[in-house]
């Protein structure tokens, strides 16, 4: 079965800093990677995923995510932290065709300093 | 275009008793998915739902359960309620449930709240 991990439940950036938010996955096929962003009470939204296409895709609000197999990686990444990103982030793999459920890590907690 | 919408916003139940969250996807989707965000345990996979059919199901108990209506709509079920089920209750649709690259957007769920 697929899985996923985060590593760091919260990560705390200077606004205009680079955002690095670690994401690994384990999957016995080609996978399907998702990055969501969580506000507080709110649902998920979609900021990118990965579909084969390309190994860096591009997503909303400037970040982007690299998909490297050989480290098992999809690391989520913004050249410039900015205040509005201060949220909850989850990184996701689909566990595959005919299941269609998506697997969470368990969130890294940004947090922005001003 | 309308996202996914979710009803209640907030609900309040005491114990045994029985919760119905309710779940509309954005038109056009046919696949409805439910999951269940609880503290310490993070998102975790309830229910599939595509065409009118259950089509998968999380490590949930059975009081878990739900439907799918002939409007995609969907609706979620929980009997016999516990303390544990307190929890934010998200709902998804994406387009078809035929591949697993298709994009599941999110509601903006249910506070669930059992005491």
């Amino acid at each position: 079965a697929q899985s996923v991990t985060q590593l760091g439940s919260h990560v705390s950036v200077s606004e205009g800093a680079l955002v690095l938010l670690r994401c690994n996955y384990s999957s016995s096929v080609p996978p399907y990677l998702f990055w969501y962003v969580q506000y507080p009470n709110q649902g998920l939204q979609l900021l990118l995923k990965y579909t084969s296409a390309a190994t860096l895709v591009k997503g909303i609000n400037g970040f982007e995510a690299e998909f490297k197999k050989s480290e098992t990686s999809f690391h989520l990444t913004k050249p410039s932290a900015h205040m509005s990103d201060a949220a909850e982030y989850f990184c996701a793999v689909s566990e595959g065709e005919g299941a269609q459920k998506l697997v969470f890590g368990q969130g890294t907690r940004l947090t922005i300093n001003p | 275009e309308a996202g996914v919408t979710q009803s209640p916003t907030h609900l309040i139940k005491t114990r045994g008793q029985q919760a119905t969250l309710r779940c509309s996807p954005i038109s056009g989707h046919t696949s409805v998915y439910w999951y269940q965000q609880a503290l310490g345990l993070g998102l975790q996979f309830l229910l599939w739902y595509d065409e009118g059919e259950e089509r998968n199901r999380g490590n949930f108990p059975p009081r878990f359960s739900g439907r799918q209506f002939p409007n995609y709509s969907s609706e979620l079920n929980v009997n016999a309620l516990e303390l544990e089920d307190s929890a934010l209750y998200l709902c998804a649709s994406s387009f078809s449930g035929r591949a697993a690259i298709d994009t599941q957007y999110f509601g903006p769920g249910t506070r669930l709240t059992v005491l």
